[in-house]
């Protein structure tokens, strides 16, 4: 069955620089959601889109936007990049829970690993 | 809001015994309830979830979990574990209404099979 699909897998970038991550929900999925992981820490919800409109929003950083595609897939947008966004950086998609019940509950991606150097 | 909290950071335990992995939440409205594993190195993988019905839900690989609503509680249970079983696992709540599904998750908890 097909996933969720993030690219790249791993990405380095220096200090200042911009960086896009990529997200391909599963197919009739119409949420996306980002999150990040620091190193040794538990996911942080970051923004989710509900049919291409921002749905909900958390701690995102305003050096980062993000959006989603008429084909749903989702790009997250870091600028000014920090050394302490390194992370993994997590797409998941899902059905709207609430409308269907949740009965597909959340699907992640494998990830993104961001090195900021 | 919602907040999750897995009492054990940590659990080593040896190869075929029983685990139990503790996770409580708090929350002002009814949530959905998730326990996710991760392997080293690896994304999110959905172990089993909580929606509505039976308050007891299984995994295909032997996990099982109980939701205790008067207890807040959503504990994962193996009654004989396996090496590859090692991974961290978090537990995650979902509100069932507003918060936009985003799930919020405990701190993890690092499950180590020993032989």
């Amino acid at each position: 069955a097909a996933g969720v699909i993030q690219s790249p897998r791993h990405l380095i970038k220096e200090k200042r620089e911009t960086a896009t991550l990529k997200c391909y929900p599963i197919p009739r999925h119409d949420t996306v959601y980002w999150y990040q992981q620091g190193p040794g820490q538990d996911p942080q919800f970051l923004i989710s889109f509900y049919e291409k409109m921002q749905s909900d929003k958390g701690s995102i950083p305003d050096r980062f936007s993000a959006q989603q595609f008429s084909d749903y897939h989702s790009e997250l947008n870091m600028s000014s990049l920090e050394l302490g966004d390194s992370a993994l950086y997590f797409c998941a998609s899902s059905l709207d829970l609430h409308r269907d019940g949740g009965e597909d509950g959340y699907t992640f991606g494998s990830g993104t690993r961001l090195t900021v150097v | 809001a919602q907040s999750v909290t897995q009492l054990d950071s940590q659990v080593p335990v040896f190869e075929e015994a029983p685990v139990e992995l503790r996770c409580n939440y708090s929350s002002s409205v009814s949530v959905y309830l998730f326990w996710y594993v991760q392997y080293p190195n690896q994304g999110l993988q959905l172990l089993l979830k909580y929606l509505s019905g039976s308050t007891l839900v299984e995994s295909i690989n032997g996990f099982e979990a109980e939701f205790n609503k008067s207890q807040t509680s959503f504990h994962l249970r193996k009654p004989s574990v396996h090496i590859s079983d090692t991974a961290e696992y978090f537990c995650a709540v979902s509100p069932l209404t507003g918060g936009g599904n985003k799930l919020t998750f405990g701190t993890g908890t690092q499950l180590k099979v020993e032989l």
